[in-house]
């Protein structure tokens, strides 16, 4: 059964600072990994997708990296502004209809 | 703009009623889906439509059902069945299944029981 982990649950940093948010799981054997960002009291905004045989994909100020043999991923985030503040959580496929998440971590930039 | 649509944003329901959520998509995606959201459990699968007039149970189906008449259309109603409804219900679409494309979500509707 794939699980996913994210630690911290919760961050918070000045602004203006690069920051790593992490992801783990324990089925290594994953399609593909995506990461969200979700605001208070709002849907899933799609940031990355980034399949299993790419080992990174970028957008903007966002990088995702994956490591598919130690079940890791993580999301890069540089020159951190206040609008980042938000819940990021990573999903990997379970079977072709089922995305399993992670918890979440809540991220707070600070000004 | 292309998206997913859910209504209404909120909603309140009273013990013994059934509601209905609504959830349309503009994005031509064959696939949608039904997840609800708690603090401290995450997202769980609630039902997934592959195709119109298909559809399947997820992680906890019991005290919901839908429906999939039309491609654009998966409306999730909530039964007097469903116990502790109260929670953040999201909808996603994909083209295709989640092991080959990307998830989009809509803005959820918060359901209250009072």
């Amino acid at each position: 059964k794939q699980e996913v982990t994210q630690i911290p649950a919760a961050l918070s940093v000045p602004e203006g600072e690069n920051l790593v948010l992490n992801c783990s799981f324990t089925d290594s054997a994953i399609y593909n990994l995506q990461w969200f960002r979700q605001d208070p009291g709002k849907g899933l905004t799609s940031l990355l997708l980034i399949q299993s045989s790419q080992r990174e994909q970028t957008s903007g100020r966002l990088n995702a990296s994956l490591d598919k043999s130690s079940g890791r991923s993580t999301l890069y985030i540089a020159a951190s502004q206040p609008g980042d503040s938000a819940t990021y959580l990573c999903a990997v496929p379970s079977g072709a209809q089922k995305l399993v998440f992670g918890q979440g971590t809540r991220l707070t930039i600070n000004p | 703009d292309g998206g997913i649509t859910q209504s209404p944003k909120y909603l309140f329901r009273k013990e013994g009623q059934n509601v209905t959520l609504s959830c349309e998509q503009n994005l031509n995606h064959d696939a949608m889906y039904w997840y609800r959201q708690d603090p401290g459990q995450g997202l769980r699968l609630i039902y997934y439509s592959q195709i119109v007039n298909d559809f399947q149970k997820g992680d906890i189906a019991e005290g919901y059902s839908v429906s999939r008449e039309k491609k654009e259309s998966f409306p999730l109603t909530v039964t007097s069945a469903q116990k502790n409804p109260t929670a953040f219900y999201l909808c996603a679409s994909s083209s295709d299944s989640f092991m080959n494309t990307e998830a989009f979500f809509g803005q959820g509707t918060r359901l209250t029981v009072v």
